[in-house]
């Protein structure tokens, strides 16, 4: 079946750095979404990409649709203590949504 | 954040007792997920419901049954529930296909089957 490959799966940053993650597959996506989750919590969406190429802004977040189709990162700048959690990539397709399995971030003091 | 309650929060049953969990939403949206989360699996899921009445399997359907007797509620049974379904469950909502439309999340029901 589809699979989504995430990576990394945790970083050790400092608070202030600029953070990169990425999410690739072997199958072609119509969408993309990321999401943050919070301890205790359900995950909560930060941006949906729906057309390849497409880069998309939320704040300190980009993310970017891959021109494949098949991939997409997300970047964090100026990385601050509350952007500690774990961030899960989702790709649809026919209406058939997969999740990666989640990048961890922690943020060093 | 999107109207979603679910109900319980937290709940210890035994093993071989039926459980239903609850997902309220206020958002009038046509589609609903249940998705169980795990360590090392990350967001799997269980079964969908694209209507009233119409519900559909997920990758992880065994030992699950879902009804949707109105656009607001999704419940989810365990029929006799095992310790492999010791979980965190999460109920999802979107307004059309995911394709189009993406799927928003509540805080999740923490199941622990002893």
């Amino acid at each position: 079946g589809q699979q989504l490959n995430q990576s990394p799966q945790s970083m050790f940053i400092q608070e202030g750095e600029d953070v990169s993650m990425n999410c690739t597959s072997s199958s072609i996506f119509n969408t993309w979404l990321w999401y943050k989750q919070d301890p205790g919590e359900g995950p909560v969406l930060l941006i949906a990409l729906y057309k390849a190429g497409e880069l998309t802004s939320n704040g300190r977040l980009t993310a970017q649709f891959g021109i494949t189709r098949k991939d997409s990162f997300l970047n964090i700048s100026a990385s601050i203590p509350s952007d500690v959690g774990i961030y899960f990539c989702a790709g649809s397709r026919d209406d058939k949504i997969i999740f990666g399995k989640g990048t961890r971030l922690h943020i060093l003091p | 954040d999107a109207g979603i309650t679910q109900s319980p929060r937290h709940k210890v049953t035994e093993t071989g007792t039926p459980v239903t969990l609850r997902c309220h939403q206020t958002e009038n949206h046509r589609y609903m997920y249940w998705y169980r989360q795990d360590p090392g699996h990350g967001l799997r899921l269980i079964h969908y419901s694209y209507g009233v009445k119409d519900t559909d399997k997920g990758e992880v359907s065994d030992g699950y049954s879902v009804s949707r007797s109105k656009t607001e509620d999704f419940l989810l049974t365990l029929e006799s529930a095992t310790s492999s379904q010791t979980s965190v469950y999460f109920c999802a909502i979107s307004e059309r296909v995911p394709d189009n439309s993406p799927l928003h999340f509540g805080n999740g029901t923490r199941l622990t089957v002893t």
